[in-house]
């Protein structure tokens, strides 16, 4: 299994909603990431675990909030979102430093109300 | 701080033209990562390569090929006899050695038209 899997791959959401992002590998990666790409725009490092700790938060807002119950499994969890918030969210794996294997997810096309 | 540069926004090429898109990094790092992705219009980022600072080797792929010069940071990706199916934004990022992170540039839109 070569893959990043993303789900939901689209959500609307008002802003008085609770959501969550999930995103699955099953590649032995030791390294998750999410990263916010909004239309026209490069793909934005938002958050880095290594080794199911958090190791980077590139000072996103509390109103996203990471979690990463496994290697597996990583979660974005979305409260009180924002309508500029609306982008695609893209989950990416690698084997660890050096982004051996870095491998993205399809995405979360998100829309806020 | 990392930074890739793309200073190509947009580029248009009839169909089985040669396109030579470029790349310019900067990095405080001795050992680093490009890559360089493309986007087509679904979304999905697709890898097309990986190329560590300690190899300055050229590498082909089909049509696909790739010029690694550390002495201009620069990491341009050349396709040769471009098809329709190459229209995509074409990413060029940088990684750290050390540095769990990949830091993208602002992207190429290249269209291909027949």
């Amino acid at each position: 299994d070569t893959e990043v899997t993303q789900t939901p791959k689209h959500l609307v959401m008002g802003m008085t909603n609770k959501k969550s992002l999930k995103c699955e590998q099953h590649m032995g990666h030791r390294a998750m990431y999410w990263y916010k790409q909004k239309a026209k725009k490069p793909p934005e490092l938002m958050f880095v675990y290594s080794y199911e700790k958090l190791s980077i938060n590139e000072s996103v807002p509390s109103r996203f909030s990471p979690e990463c119950p496994n290697s597996s499994l990583l979660n974005l969890h979305l409260h009180a979102l924002q309508p500029e918030d609306s982008a695609l969210y893209l989950c990416a794996s690698s084997q660890g430093p050096s982004g051996v294997g870095y491998t993205f997810g399809s995405g979360t096309r998100l829309t806020v109300v | 701080a990392q930074k890739v540069t793309q200073a190509q926004t947009e580029i248009s090429v009839v169909e089985k033209e040669d396109v030579t898109l470029d790349c310019v990094y900067e990095t405080r790092d001795t050992t680093y990562y490009l890559f360089w992705y493309k986007q087509p219009p679904s979304g999905e980022l697709v890898f097309l390569i990986r190329r560590n600072s300690f190899d300055e080797q050229n590498e082909i792929s089909g049509r696909y090929s790739w010029n690694f010069q550390k002495s201009t940071s620069s990491f341009n990706f050349t396709i040769t006899a471009s098809q329709v199916v190459d229209s995509a934004v074409y990413f060029c990022a940088l990684s750290g050695y050390n540095n769990n992170d990949m830091r993208f540039g602002a992207g190429t839109r290249l269209t291909v038209k027949p």
